[in-house]
Parts: structure tokens; C-alpha cells; sequence
């Protein structure tokens, strides 16, 4: 099936500091969607990329659809403890929004 | 409105039982999803529906069994329980397209 590659797997970094994490696929995908994942519960979509080299802000947070339609970013500015989680990157490529194909996941650690 | 819920959050299952594993909706969404999530890995999806009466496999089915009589609920069945199936599921739905996929608390499944 389709992979997609996600890193860095793990990050433990400063409150106040920026983070980056990206995706790369092997294959094209439609859409791109950056989920946050607390401990014990579902994902939560943050940003969802639905054209390529689109540009999307929400918050601190800003992802980008690549122009190759094979990789996408989310940074996150001036982190606070709160942002800690499991950050997930998933690719829909018919666009149905029900077939997702997710990232290993980024576990994000903040120290305050 | 409770959005997506999942049914029971735990369960330990001895190899070869079986069981089904509850989901419903009452935000009147046409698509469902199944996913599972192994520990450190993201979700990889088993099954899902573009609605009632429809249902297709994903890209983990083998094990796995649904159906979708009502809109509100997609049961999964797990009809002989094995160790390999040991991991986190969550259940999803959408009303398709570039609409929000809206995930479950998840249940987690133990099978000795």
C-alpha cells in the first residue's frame, strides 16, 4: 500500500522554541491533512492542504501542500506546554475523505 | 450531539473469541471508517462505508468483517480473535469530500 514517511519521529524541545515536521510519499495524494493526537483519544484535524504549493495558517500553526503533491510540512511557532501529542500526517488521494493513509506520527515533547 | 462514539473503550480477548466492537454517529454522516493504530505506528484503515447498505475493504481487512444497516451505527466484528490483532481502534466518520473526518475515543483490544 501507500507509504508515508513522517519525521522526525520524536522531538523534545524549549517552550517559546519553533518546531518542524515533515511528510514524504512515494506516491501523488490530492489533499494533504495534519492531525494532533492526545493520549487516549481520537485524532483532531488541525490543517487540511487541498492544493499544491497552498500555503495554510491556523493559529501558530502553518502546514504547506507541496508542489510535487508528494510531501507536505506543519510548523509550529513559539510552542507551549499544551502543544504536546502525536502529530499525524495523512494523504487522501480520491479525495472522498473517508480513505486515509497516515504518517508514523511525530510524538512532540514540550519543556516548560 | 455526542458525535462519534465507540464501544466498550477496553476489552481483553482470549485467541479465538470473538466479539464486535460498537460505533455510531448522530451527526447524520453518509461515510465510515474503520482504522487501527499499532503502538508507535499510525492508523492504517480496515474497512469503511459510503453508506448504509455500502461497504468496502481498506487496506488491513483480513480478520475483520462490517456491516452498515443504518447510517447511525458501523459495527466491526473480529470473528476469531488473534494476538495479531492486539492494537487501538478508532472509528471515524464524515459526510465525505473535503469535510472534516471526525474520529472516535477509540477501544482498546487486548487479545491474549
Amino acid at each position: 500500500g501507500q507509504q508515508l514517511n513522517q519525521s522526525p519521529q520524536s522531538m523534545f524541545i524549549q517552550e517559546g522554541e519553533d518546531v518542524s515536521m515533515n511528510c514524504t510519499s512515494s506516491s501523488i495524494f490530492n489533499t494533504w491533512l495534519w492531525y494532533k493526537q492526545d493520549p487516549g483519544e481520537g485524532p483532531v484535524l488541525l490543517i487540511a492542504l487541498y492544493k499544491a504549493g497552498e500555503l495554510t495558517s491556523n493559529g501558530r500553526l502553518t502546514a504547506q501542500f507541496g508542489i510535487t503533491r508528494k510531501d507536505s510540512f506543519l510548523n509550529i511557532s513559539a510552542s507551549i506546554p499544551s502543544d504536546v501529542g502525536i502529530y499525524f500526517c495523512a494523504g487522501d488521494f480520491n479525495n472522498a475523505g473517508n480513505m486515509l493513509t497516515f504518517g508514523g506520527g511525530t510524538r512532540l515533547m514540550v519543556k516548560p | 450531539n455526542a458525535g462519534v462514539t465507540q464501544t466498550p473503550k477496553f476489552q481483553v480477548l482470549k485467541t479465538g473469541q470473538s466479539m464486535t466492537l460498537q460505533c455510531a454517529q448522530d451527526m447524520n454522516h453518509e461515510y465510515m471508517s474503520w482504522y487501527r493504530q499499532d503502538p508507535g505506528m499510525g492508523l492504517r484503515l480496515i474497512h469503511y462505508s459510503v453508506g448504509a447498505g455500502i461497504t468496502d475493504q481498506g487496506e488491513v481487512p483480513n480478520g475483520y468483517n462490517v456491516s452498515r444497516s443504518t447510517t447511525e451505527d458501523f459495527p466491526l466484528r473480529l470473528l476469531s480473535a488473534a494476538p495479531s490483532q492486539t492494537s487501538v481502534y478508532f472509528c471515524a466518520s464524515s459526510t465525505g469530500g473535503r469535510e472534516t473526518q471526525y474520529f472516535g475515543p477509540g477501544t482498546r483490544l487486548l487479545v491474549l
